[in-house]
């Protein structure tokens, strides 16, 4: 199952609204992660079952969508939330990430 | 706290073989499957292998079945990789992660990579 995830990249500000798609090339239900990733950092969890927000993740973030089309959307960038975030597809081996978009400051 | 602690990455020529550990703690570590996820020096993330918590259940990415084996010592709270035939492509940071259940569930925690060097 591929991935696909756009924007690649994005310039955005501190207090804008971000909205990162991933679309997969089957239907997966909503066994859909997303991760965070800061530079240097490890991967974070921050949306799993597509719209679940893990323990200890601010509210600003939000995961929706099932079957093929998923979108994790920021409602008021902060400056921790520069990074590059990953969807990951759970609903069959070979599991499999998106490309990444990485979120960048304007 | 949980901890994963990965070792065993360095420089190894191509056709070579290394064996990657990662020692867990701080959680039940017979109760998760885990993980290997591997990023190229500047790429994203790629799933690399999947053990369940009692090792009947073993998955593997295309790029590395048949070269890769994963274990896991539940006795010892270790997680490992045997990688042979290693190829330059297969240059990358490995993660250890566990996932949050026993079956196919989200990473909820990582380690902090052993870097691998596949060049001659």
């Amino acid at each position: 199952i591929q991935l696909t995830q756009s924007p690649s990249s994005l310039s955005a500000s501190v207090g804008d609204r971000v909205t990162i798609t991933c679309r997969a090339s089957q239907g997966i239900s909503s066994y859909l992660a997303w991760y965070q990733q800061k530079p240097g950092k490890v991967p974070k969890l921050l949306i799993y079952a597509a719209s679940t927000l893990q323990s200890g993740v601010p509210s600003r973030f939000s995961g929706s969508g099932s079957g093929t089309d998923f979108t994790l959307t920021i409602s008021s960038l902060q400056p921790e939330d520069f990074a590059t975030y990953y969807c990951q597809q759970l609903n069959d081996y070979p599991l499999t990430f998106g490309g990444g978009t990485k979120v960048e400051i304007k | 706290e949980v901890q994963l602690v990965e070792s065993g990455g360095g420089l190894v020529k191509p056709g070579g073989s290394l064996r990657l550990s990662c020692a867990a703690s701080g959680f039940t570590f017979t109760s998760h499957s885990m993980n290997w996820v591997r990023q190229a020096p500047g790429k994203g993330l790629e799933w690399v292998s999947s053990v369940s918590s009692r090792s009947s259940y073993i998955y593997y990415a295309d790029s590395v079945k048949g070269r890769f084996t994963i274990s896991r010592d539940n006795a010892k709270n270790s997680l490992f990789l045997q990688m042979n035939s290693l190829r330059a492509e297969d240059t990358a940071v490995y993660y250890c992660a566990k996932e949050s259940t026993d079956g196919v569930s989200p990473l909820d925690y990582w380690g902090r990579g052993t870097l691998v060097t596949v060049s001659s």
